[in-house]
């Protein structure tokens, strides 16, 4: 089955610099890769995905990449901001192959000012 | 629209009581799930439902029983609740596009 590993799981910066979370995977057949942040107390909610059919997306501050060949995938912060401040997780999927997410443990970012 | 809502928010149980966690969708989604999260271990997939009528076992099912009473609703019960079992239980539910919407989520002591 899927493996997800997540490093590094706590990572601090200052305002402003930009902060990156990378995730490596085990099944080559993955094709769906979302990351999710959740504030302290609060639920996970989806902040960005991508696919395996694209390198990369962006949203404004917040980008993803993907090396299908290393099966890795990065969650790139900048210009990081105190709200920014959360723990985040990724995750791995295959689509159309049941319905099994498997997540990473997870990052503790914390953004100083 | 209110999303993925879960009662209740909190519970405390004593070892060896049994309880049941509810959780409803507005969506229309197909999909539903029941995670545990604990300190460290990210979220680990109780059980999940592709669609009404039908339930699948996830990594750590032991302990726990679902029933999709519908298309909306998915809940989850703790038969006889163990120290173990003391977490934070998120439901959630699969939109089309892949995504997973988050309930708020319940937190369960047992003592």
């Amino acid at each position: 089955g899927e493996n997800v590993e997540q490093h590094p799981s706590t990572l601090s910066v200052q305002e402003g610099d930009s902060a990156v979370i990378k995730c490596t995977y085990s099944d080559s057949a993955s094709n769906y890769f979302p990351w999710y942040k959740q504030e302290l107390g609060k639920r996970p909610q989806l902040i960005i995905d991508i696919r395996s059919n694209v390198g990369e997306k962006k949203d404004q501050r917040i980008a993803v990449t993907l090396n299908k060949t290393a099966k890795h995938f990065s969650l790139h912060i900048t210009e990081t901001q105190p709200e920014d401040s959360a723990v985040y997780f990724c995750a791995a999927k295959r689509d159309n192959y049941g319905q099994n997410f498997v997540f990473g443990p997870g990052t503790r970012l914390s953004v100083l000012p | 629209n209110a999303g993925v809502t879960q009662t209740p928010k909190f519970q405390v149980l004593k070892t060896g009581q049994s309880m049941t966690l509810q959780c409803a969708q507005d969506m229309n989604h197909n999909s539903m799930y029941w995670y545990r999260q604990d300190p460290g271990m990210g979220l680990r997939l109780i059980y999940y439902s592709a669609s009404e009528g039908t339930t699948d076992k996830g990594e750590v099912p032991n302990g726990y029983n679902v029933s999709r009473l519908n298309k909306r609703e998915f809940s989850l019960r703790l038969e006889s609740a163990a120290p173990s079992q003391t977490s934070v239980y998120f439901c959630a539910s699969r939109g089309r596009s892949g995504e997973q919407y988050f309930g708020p989520g319940t937190r369960l002591t047992v003592t």
